[in-house]
């Protein structure tokens, strides 16, 4: 399947810091990615939508100026995580569509998620 | 409001055994339908899907049923092996073009026993 890159798989900052996510789409273009927030034991809640060129949708109860979302090229999304807190500490994932003329398929691919911890 | 539930939290089967993982949904808008797999501290990994307008879609040991009319689905796992021990999410999605927001059930923990 279709490769999403995210880095760094493991981070621990201290409160107040700010940390960056990032998310590469390998082979092909991706418009549209997404970003996912995952409490332990619980489902992946949809926290954005990034898109190219344009300023990011956020899910309701979603801090934007918390979470900053950057989709600069068709092949990179970035999150930034300002000022975190020991409350942010969390698995955060994002996701890539693929265009519906790749492989004839239109599939969400996930990156391997980052573990945030903040101390 | 949780539009995708996995009711059941976790699942343990036999090798070789069947495993069924259900799922229902709320929104009748949902019209594309995924199942995941995941292992901690990783992204999820694309198992199967499902388009609306079949009840059914087959991929090696795995199977996927929809019944739309009573917004149910499941993911059956014939035979099941240790390997399949994981955590499964359904996802649900409407439609919209390219992209696929997806919304997520809470997940069945398969344990897979020899």
């Amino acid at each position: 399947g279709a490769v999403v890159s995210q880095h760094p798989s493991r981070v621990i900052c201290k409160s107040g810091t700010s940390v960056k996510i990032e998310c590469r789409s390998l082979d092909f273009q991706a418009t549209t990615m997404f970003w996912y927030r995952q409490f332990p034991k619980q489902s992946l809640m949809l926290m954005a939508t990034s898109n190219e060129g344009s300023k990011a949708t956020y899910e309701q109860g979603v801090e934007k100026d918390k979470f900053l979302i950057n989709h600069a090229s068709l092949t990179l999304s970035t999150l930034t995580v300002t000022s975190a807190h020991p409350e942010d500490s969390s698995f955060y994932i994002c996701s890539a569509s693929t265009p519906a003329y790749y492989k004839g398929n239109t599939e969400a691919f996930f990156g391997q998620g980052t573990r945030l911890t903040v101390v | 409001d949780q539009q995708v539930k996995q009711n059941s939290p976790s699942l343990s089967v036999q090798e070789g055994r069947i495993s069924i993982l259900n799922c229902d949904y709320t929104n009748s808008m949902f019209d594309y339908f995924l199942w995941y797999k995941k292992y901690p501290a990783e992204g999820p990994t694309f198992l199967i899907s499902i388009s609306s307008i079949k009840d059914k879609n087959e991929d090696g040991r795995f199977t996927v049923f929809l019944n739309k009319s009573a917004k149910h689905l499941s993911l059956h796992i014939v035979p099941s092996q240790p390997g399949d021990s994981a955590v499964y999410f359904c996802a649900a999605s409407v439609t919209t073009g390219t992209a696929s927001k997806l919304t997520f059930g809470t997940g069945t923990r398969l344990q897979v026993t020899l």
